[in-house]
């Protein structure tokens, strides 16, 4: 089975902080995804990665950064934290560029 | 650009009865993908089901069915007898294909079972 971990469930921060939120593969998988969740919209790609240290936005980049330095790891940086990037995060991972994404459990982040 | 509709945002049944859950999608693109997630309490989006624009044929898994008609652009999926265990909110998304990795998710139908 798949498995793509994300490091928090819950996160809590204050406005101005540096986020980083931290995801990981065990698959061996080429591509990986993030995703924030907002009610009423879906779900929305802020960034994607299909080889190590290439990344290229998705919808929504403003506001975040990612780094992939290894395979199986991909992260979300949320330079300045802001209040209206409270949301739930979620990372997925895919074997080809076009093809099923598994995810992780998600990331509920509060930005006080 | 791409599209995806799911207008039921909340739906509530008795537990044994049948649901529809509707999807209707929107792309100008003739190859594309259809998915069909699952997102329990626990958070995790579950893959169901993908289906590809060249096979319109329905299909069944257990109590799950999907139909699929390019003549409406629908992707509806239906669970039978339904269960607690359904209670989720279910994802339809598009992809197209071959060139675009990107999922185009709607808005999500939470679905509740009472028992």
């Amino acid at each position: 089975d798949v498995k793509v971990t994300q490091s928090s469930r819950y996160l809590v921060k204050r406005t101005g902080e540096k986020v980083f939120l931290e995801c990981v593969q065990d698959m061996d998988h080429e591509n990986m995804f993030w995703y924030r969740q907002d009610p009423g919209l879906g779900l929305r790609l802020i960034y994607f990665s299909y080889d190590v240290k290439m990344k290229e936005k998705g919808d929504i980049p403003e506001g975040y950064s990612v780094s992939r330095e290894k395979k199986e790891r991909f992260s979300l940086i949320l330079e300045s934290a802001s209040t209206n990037q409270t949301s739930m995060y979620l990372c997925a991972s895919s074997l080809y560029r076009v093809d099923i994404q598994y995810f992780g459990a998600g990331t509920r982040l509060s930005v006080l | 650009a791409q599209k995806v509709t799911q207008a039921q945002t909340e739906i509530s049944v008795v537990e044994k009865e049948d649901v529809t859950l509707d999807c209707v999608y929107e792309t100008r693109d003739t190859t594309y993908y259809l998915f069909w997630y699952k997102q329990p309490p626990s958070g995790e989006l579950v893959f169901l089901i993908r289906r590809n624009s060249f096979d319109e044929q329905n299909e069944i898994s257990g109590r799950y069915s999907w139909n699929f008609q390019k003549s409406t652009s629908s992707f509806n999926f239906t669970i039978t007898a339904s269960q607690v265990v359904d209670s989720a909110v279910y994802f339809c998304a598009l992809s197209l294909w071959p060139y675009d990795e990107k999922l185009t998710f709607g808005t999500g139908t939470r679905l509740t079972i009472i028992p």
